[in-house]
């Protein structure tokens, strides 16, 4: 059975650091991995996507890699900002053709100004 | 802007009423999904359309009927909720089921809260 893991539950760090997210998954046969923020009260925002033939994404401040054989993905986020502060889920979608995903608990990051 | 519209965005009832949550995209994708999301926990999938046909049910209970009239259009109809009901109902869709390199959109949600 996949399980996804997030560590930390919470972070916060102040505006201007770069961060990492980490995210850990136990099956490797995976389709994809991708990224979500979701702010409070709110739906998920895809962020990046990762097939599972590829080693990272971009986009603007974010990147994410994937190494799939160690079960493993982060999300790093460059010269954070207020703005970026949210809860940001990980989740893979297995082996399958269901489309199911399968999600992490979540970091939830706090950037001070 | 979400590109995933639902409606309505709070929804309070009572645990004999009949009420439904309704979902909309028009990106012209075929799969559509329901999930629920409780308070800090992530969401959990409930149901799964693929070209309007029911492809996967979560062993949900009965209490909620999912249907797809059309390809825009995914509604969730409920009928004697139990206040353990209450939670974030989140609709999202994708381009198909088949293809892995396409990302899911979500909706803003529904908050239900049932008395």
């Amino acid at each position: 059975k996949q399980e996804v893991t997030q560590i930390p539950a919470a972070l916060s760090v102040p505006e201007g650091e770069n961060l990492v997210l980490n995210c850990s998954f136990t099956d490797s046969a995976i389709y994809n991995l991708q990224w979500f923020r979701q702010d409070p009260g709110k739906g998920l925002t895809s962020l990046l996507l990762i097939q599972s033939s590829q080693r990272e994404q971009t986009s603007g401040r974010l990147n994410a890699s994937l190494d799939k054989s160690s079960g493993r993905s982060t999300l790093y986020i460059a010269a954070s900002q207020p703005g970026d502060s949210a809860t940001y889920l990980c989740a893979v979608r297995p082996g399958s053709n269901t489309g199911k995903l399968i999600f992490g608990q979540g970091t939830t990051l706090q950037v001070k100004p | 802007d979400t590109e995933v519209t639902q409606t309505p965005k709070h929804l309070v009832m009572g645990m004999t009423n009949k009420k439904s949550l309704k979902c909309e995209q028009h990106m012209g994708h075929r799969a559509m999904y329901w999930y629920k999301q409780k308070a800090k926990k992530p969401p959990e999938l409930m149901f799964v359309y693929s070209y309007e046909k029911l492809s996967i049910n979560e062993s949900v209970p009965s209490r909620f009927s999912p249907e797809c009239p059309n390809s825009s259009l995914l509604n969730l109809h409920l009928h004697a909720l139990q206040p353990e009901d209450s939670a974030l109902y989140l609709c999202a869709s994708s381009q198909e089921l088949g293809q892995g390199n396409q990302p899911q959109h979500f909706g803003d949600g529904t908050r239900l809260s049932i008395l």
